[in-house]
């Protein structure tokens, strides 16, 4: 089955500690994103990236870092300097040609820092 | 960037149908239109994409006027398992990040 992974569901880490998130797709898409979402709001936008070894930051980078290595796979990491990093973090492929606009999102992991 | 207006929440009934709408004044001439559906605890799902006039699939159609200053998500005789948040976007093409603004969405809530 193709698709996006994300692990693991649930995260627990004690402040001043990075962390870094999993994401994995296998539908061959160029383009992948990083989106947090906090109670009874929206997405919002982290990082993203239209090609291997190439990213850019969203409305909310600061506190975050990201690679793209390889086309499959789009970590990011939250580290200590992120201020409030309790939140739900999405992950998203897609493809870049104009012919489709769909994201394809993964089942997110729930990151709680204490 | 276009931006998008939606209801924050809206009610219905089973075997209902239910209309969203979305205002998007600012669209550009190459975006489309997308909704996406979410549960709690869930990544978003697509629904449904247009870019003008109608589009139906097996679960929605979007109704999207001349003007394509608005759009209407249509879901026909919903269910309990309808309720979730509904996002409208509007997207450009090439993977970057135009439009990928998710607000807060409309909270959809049917009753039996």
């Amino acid at each position: 089955d193709g698709g996006i992974t994300q692990s693991p569901k649930y995260l627990f880490r004690k402040e001043g500690q990075n962390v870094t998130l999993s994401c994995e797709q296998n539908l061959n898409h160029d383009a992948m994103y990083w989106y947090r979402q906090d109670p009874g709001q929206g997405l919002r936008l982290i990082y993203y990236s239209q090609i291997v070894n190439d990213f850019q930051k969203g409305d909310i980078a600061e506190g975050y870092s990201v690679s793209r290595e390889k086309k499959e796979s789009f970590p990011l990491t939250v580290t200590s300097a992120q201020k409030n990093p309790t939140a739900f973090y999405l992950c998203a492929s897609r493809d870049r040609g104009i012919s489709s606009y769909e994201q394809y999102f993964g089942p997110g992991t729930r990151l709680t820092v204490t | 960037l276009a931006k998008t207006t939606q209801p924050i929440s809206m009610d219905s009934y089973e075997g209902q149908e239910v209309n969203i709408t979305c205002s998007h004044n600012n669209i550009a001439t190459n975006d489309y239109i997308t909704w996406y559906q979410q549960f709690p605890s869930q990544g978003p799902r697509f629904i449904i994409q247009g870019y003008k006039t109608k589009v139906t699939n097996e679960v929605a159609s979007l109704f999207i006027p001349a003007d394509r200053k608005s759009s209407t998500l249509s879901l026909p005789r919903v269910s309990l398992s309808d309720t979730a948040v509904y996002y409208c976007l509007v997207e450009g093409s090439g993977g970057g990040a135009d439009g990928l603004t998710f607000g807060k969405g409309t909270h959809l809530i049917i009753q039996p």
